[in-house]
């Protein structure tokens, strides 16, 4: 299987910084790669998928980038609605698998 | 619209058997293929188990293959998960998620609330 890791596992910024977290996959998975966002009692939201692919209704501070085994989400400027926890998942192969996933807070 | 509303979750004992159904609507439901991902109290998220759109191909996780089935019934817009010999790793709320078009392993472009499975003696 897969392994994906995500760091940091938990962030505080503040409103207004750029937030950046990464996921990174043992093996090479090209860009099959999508980023979800989780908020508190929610379910999941698709957020970015191949990678750096922005679904559509998803505000454009959020990007994605990376390919193979290294990947980036970035919050270009924090706002108070995007607390949540963001989790990678890659789909290059089966079992799918996921991160374990980055809190975000606000200071 | 799109919805997808899980039903069938409950608490039961180690050993016991349960079947989970998504019910779809606001989009071609034989379109899609359709996942079943858990998550534990707590945890994070758990890939259980896919299924094609016309049901003929499905793929499971290790961890639930012999005792979880996902089928799907085209007629009626539901997708289900029968799920035997339950165990208390188990316990987990199990969202049903509609994939992206032409995706099979992914993404998962929208997600159902979830239904929340406890397996407890």
């Amino acid at each position: 299987d897969i392994q994906m890791t995500q760091s940091p596992s938990s962030l505080s910024a503040s409103v207004g910084d750029r937030v950046t977290m990464t996921c990174q996959a043992n093996q090479d998975i090209k860009k099959y790669l999508n980023w979800y966002q989780q908020k508190p009692g929610k379910a999941p939201k698709l957020l970015i998928y191949d990678a750096s692919k922005l679904e559509t209704g998803v505000p454009s501070r959020f990007s994605g980038g990376g390919s193979g085994t290294d990947f980036t989400l970035t919050i270009s400027s924090l706002e108070p609605e995007d607390i949540a926890t963001y989790y990678c998942q890659q789909y290059d192969n089966v079992p799918p698998t996921f991160g374990g996933g980055t809190k975000v807070g606000i200071k | 619209e799109v919805q997808l509303l899980e039903s069938g979750g409950g608490l039961l004992q180690p050993g016991g058997s349960l079947r989970l159904s998504c019910a779809a609507s606001g989009f071609t439901f034989t379109k899609y293929a359709m996942t079943w991902v858990r998550q534990a109290p707590g945890k994070g998220l758990d890939w259980v188990s896919t299924i094609s759109s016309s049901g003929a191909t499905t793929h499971s996780a290790d961890s639930v293959k012999g005792r979880f089935t996902v089928s799907r019934d085209n007629s009626k817009n539901t997708l289900y998960l029968q799920m035997n010999s339950l165990r208390a790793e188990d316990t987990a709320v199990y969202y049903c998620a509609k994939n992206w078009a032409g995706g099979y392993l992914g993404p998962y472009a929208f997600w159902g609330q979830g239904t929340l499975v406890t397996v407890s003696s």
